[in-house]
């Protein structure tokens, strides 16, 4: 089992609506939780860190589930911009070092 | 302008060629990392260190080889022992090592000849 699992997509989502993407993850000790963007042949850009309560950043929504152990975003009234892959990254508190999912990649279409 | 810049953006080896990738950060941080990125994956860790003169390998260190001389600086060699390099290697930092956000350049798309 990898240590950080995504559904690879596509997902192919009209303007407009909104889209819910889950991550999940091996290690229960885990401690820091992120959600970076991705866009074609450019370097990672956090989008927003996960805490426990739950976050929200305009249209995105983060959440986290520790006993499942996963995470979720949420995009709500997506806009073509949205366009992106969306990586999930996982500190392992051993080594504190970042575990990355492969992305989910979103298509956005007017 | 504070940030870290990879140099080149892109870059050809010949076979049996040794090839360096740089990565310079103005963002006075502490913990510098190297990835490779392979299409439809997420990013592999080669190495990464903590502070200067100290580094440590990561997942994929073999064929690979950093120094850390200065804070600011953090240069990866491919060597010909890497038989697949063909990949996109970006480069990050972090102000510590404790698992915190991590902040990548634009990257160096790495191709074979």
């Amino acid at each position: 089992r990898k240590e950080v699992e995504q559904d690879p997509g596509p997902f192919n989502v009209p303007e407009g609506a909104t889209v819910a993407f889950n991550c999940t993850y091996s290690n229960s000790a885990s401690q820091s939780f992120f959600w970076y963007r991705q866009d074609c042949r450019k370097e990672p850009k956090l989008l927003m860190s996960v805490y426990s309560s739950g976050n929200e950043d305009g249209r995105f929504t983060a959440q986290l589930n520790r006993a499942s152990q996963y995470i979720s975003l949420l995009i709500r009234d997506s806009k073509l911009s949205d366009s992106a892959t969306y990586l999930c990254v996982v500190n392992m508190q051993s080594n504190y070092q970042l575990i990355w999912g492969a992305g989910t990649k979103l298509i956005i279409k007017p | 302008d504070g940030g870290i810049t990879q140099s080149p953006k892109y870059l050809f080896r010949k076979e049996g060629q040794n090839v360096t990738l740089s990565c310079e950060q103005n963002l006075n941080h502490d913990a510098m990392y190297w990835y490779r990125q392979d299409p439809g994956q997420g990013l592999r860790l080669i190495y990464y260190s903590h502070i200067v003169n100290d580094f440590q390998k990561g997942d994929i260190a073999e064929g690979y080889s950093v120094s850390r001389e200065k804070k600011e600086s953090f240069p990866l060699t491919v060597t010909s022992a890497q038989k697949n390099p063909t990949a996109f290697y970006l480069c990050a930092s972090s102000p510590r090592d404790r698992g915190e956000t991590q902040y990548f350049g634009p990257g160096t798309r790495l191709l074979v000849l």
